[in-house]
This record gives structure tokens, C-alpha cells and sequence, in this order.
């Protein structure tokens, strides 16, 4: 597509319940990222994908976050057992590499809005 | 990762100029400077990225002294529209290095 979408664009859940966010990246993008932005705050990396593979899952605040992504496009981030503190808007973005490793901007999506009631 | 120190807040009016100036004084020879915007309720957007000198594109300038120590991103004749927090970041060349977001700048352009 154009840009980098991400659905559902709001989810209100229970504490305790499983969510899966989804992002599709722009086609042909072979990085995705998951960030996190809590209100008033700046964004806090959790996973980065290069292909299908995650090299860098540092981010990831406990082992209820996962993500995977198949056939290098759409990811899915789970967050089980959901709670208060999970509240936050949920940012993808993907980046096109050239052959030489240079990164070019970031596309980020308009993210998926969680809050944990 | 090279940390960046930038204003937290400016105000500014319709017409002007605006300046913001990063500070990044342990950037690394393959790292590049580049400026993300965010508006409220939307992931940030990317602005403009350099590595030294002078950078222009059709919505903002950037220009990094020699020592490529602090950069300053200029948007000229701002409207309310560019009422957002812009981000500074140093990226490294390689591949798949993550962007590290500090707090931003919140820029509020006035009528």
C-alpha cells in the first residue's frame, strides 16, 4: 500500500485479555519496527524486523510481548494477559534498505491506540 | 548510541522562522542526523536527514556545522500547521539500528 497500516486503530480490552495489533508495512519494505508512546511521552522501541527474522527484541518489556512477521510483511504484536500499565499508542514503521545497508526514513503508521479498562 | 539534547519547547508565530538546535556532541563518524515531526494522534513523519553541511528539501533545511556536533533545523515561514513536536535523531549508517526518540521539541506556532 502507500503507507504503513496499522489496524485496529482503537481497542479497549479488560485487563487480562489477549490483544494482537497489526501492521502492514509499505510492500517492499524489509524492516518493520514496533514502538510504543504512552500519553504525553516520547516512543520506546520494542522489536525491530529485518525480513522475517528479529534480531533486536530488547525493547520488549516482559516475556507477555511477543511479534512475529510472515513472509516478510504483515507483523503481529500480542500482548497477553493484558494490563493497566500496556495502555499506550502502538507504533509501526518500516524502512526500505539499499544493497549497502543505508537506511532511508522511516515510514511510520498512525498506530493502534490500546487501552486496558 | 550518540545521545541528543534539544530545547523542550518553543513558541513561535505565523510567518517566522524557526530554528531548533540539537545538540549531539558524541556522534559517531557513520552516524547521520535526521528530523522527525509529529502531530498529535499520528506516528512521527520524517523530515529531513543529513550528514554535514546543508540540507534542503521542499519543507525544512538543515545545517551541520563541521564538527557535526549539533545540527539546527530550520522551518521557514511556519504556519499553525506546523504546530507539532519534532524529534532529533542520530542514526547510524548500518542497517537495521533502531531509532532512539528522545523527548522531542514542542514547537506551538501562534495566530
Amino acid at each position: 500500500g502507500a503507507g504503513v497500516s496499522q489496524s485496529p486503530s482503537n481497542k479497549v480490552t479488560e485487563k487480562g485479555k489477549d490483544v494482537e495489533l497489526r501492521c502492514d508495512p509499505i510492500s517492499g519494505h524489509t524492516a518493520l519496527y514496533w514502538y510504543r508512546q504512552s500519553l504525553g511521552q516520547g516512543l520506546e522501541f520494542l522489536i525491530y524486523f529485518q525480513g522475517n527474522s528479529a534480531p533486536d527484541k530488547s525493547g520488549l518489556p516482559s516475556d507477555r510481548f511477543s511479534a512475529e512477521r510472515t513472509g516478510g510483511s504483515v507483523s503481529t504484536l500480542t500482548i497477553q494477559r493484558t494490563q493497566q500499565e500496556d495502555s499506550a499508542v502502538y507504533l509501526c514503521a518500516s524502512s526500505l534498505y539499499t544493497l549497502q545497508g543505508r537506511s532511508y526514513g522511516y515510514t511510520f503508521g498512525s498506530g493502534t491506540r490500546l487501552t486496558v479498562v | 548510541l550518540a545521545k541528543t539534547t534539544q530545547p523542550i519547547s518553543m513558541d513561535s508565530y505565523e510567518g517566522q522562522e524557526v530554528n531548533i538546535t540539537c545538540s549531539h556532541n558524541n556522534i559517531a563518524t557513520n552516524d547521520y542526523i535526521t528530523w522527525y515531526q509529529q502531530f498529535p494522534s499520528q506516528g512521527p513523519r520524517f523530515i529531513i536527514q543529513g550528514y554535514k553541511t546543508k540540507v534542503t528539501n521542499e519543507v525544512a533545511s538543515l545545517f551541520i556545522p563541521a564538527d557535526r556536533k549539533s545540527s539546527t533545523l530550520s522551518l521557514p515561514r511556519v504556519s499553525l500547521s506546523d504546530t507539532a513536536v519534532y524529534y532529533c535523531l542520530v542514526v547510524p549508517k548500518a542497517a537495521g539500528n533502531k531509532l532512539t526518540f528522545g523527548g522531542g521539541t514542542r514547537v506551538l506556532v501562534k495566530p
